[in-house]
């Protein structure tokens, strides 16, 4: 297994368009975690999932922010009609156990324009 | 909500000299994560502290848990220019569903 892959590493898009995230968490992880990190601050909780259920959702994931698991595998962010505040740095983490090992990803890093 | 402070926001030393970076909360965690991340890369996980009070060493790195689990410190001897980078304390709470970060610690160990 090679960690936590994410895809893409790098997106730039036009204000106002959709995009979408994909996180491949380490295969045996039922745990899988959203955060977002903007320029030069530590990472922000944005949503959990334990298997396909997502558990807890952050206040920071507007309605344009959607994310799911539908297998309990790979997970999908996807952030409708961008705004320029969307712009960061977008990390995901999956963990197997509860408050132990997590892995992150190298994240997809978002620019809007 | 659970806040973590950390400080120094900044810290640049030459080569050899010692650094501390500290970790603070008014809540009670039921353990606590150090990572450190290169610009471009995702956290990567270098220590979880979970006993009150615990001391971890890797390397030249020490790590402390407060007693209360409220705080923590990372202690780095006789730096490194590859110990530069962004160092994040994260708690886990009670539930332990989730990390909550700190605002990270810049280190810059010049050569």
């Amino acid at each position: 297994d090679t960690g936590v892959s994410q895809d893409p590493r790098h997106k730039i898009t036009k204000r106002g368009q959709n995009v979408t995230f994909r996180c491949d968490p380490i295969s045996e992880h039922n745990r899988l975690y959203w955060y977002r990190q903007t320029l030069g601050q530590g990472p922000e909780f944005l949503t959990y999932f334990q298997n396909e259920a997502q558990l807890e959702k952050s206040r920071l994931l507007s309605d344009r922010f959607s994310a799911e698991r539908p297998k309990g595998s790979f997970s999908t962010l996807e952030i409708q009609r961008t705004e320029q505040g969307d712009s960061a740095m977008y990390l995901c983490a999956s963990s197997g156990r509860q408050g132990y090992g997590y892995t992150f990803g190298s994240g997809t890093r978002l620019t809007v324009v | 909500t659970q806040l973590l402070e950390q400080s120094p926001q900044f810290l640049s030393i030459q080569e050899g000299e010692n650094l501390t970076v500290y970790c603070n909360s008014s809540s009670v965690f039921s353990s606590l994560q150090w990572y450190r991340q290169e610009p471009g890369e995702g956290p990567v996980l270098l220590v979880t502290v979970v006993t009150g009070g615990e001391v971890k060493k890797l390397k030249r790195l020490t790590f402390q848990f407060g007693d209360a689990r409220k705080d923590s410190s990372l202690h780095i001897t006789a730096a490194q220019p590859g110990d530069t980078g962004l160092y994040l304390c994260a708690g886990i709470g009670a539930a332990g569903n989730k990390l909550t970060f700190g605002g990270g610690t810049r280190v810059l160990v010049k050569p």
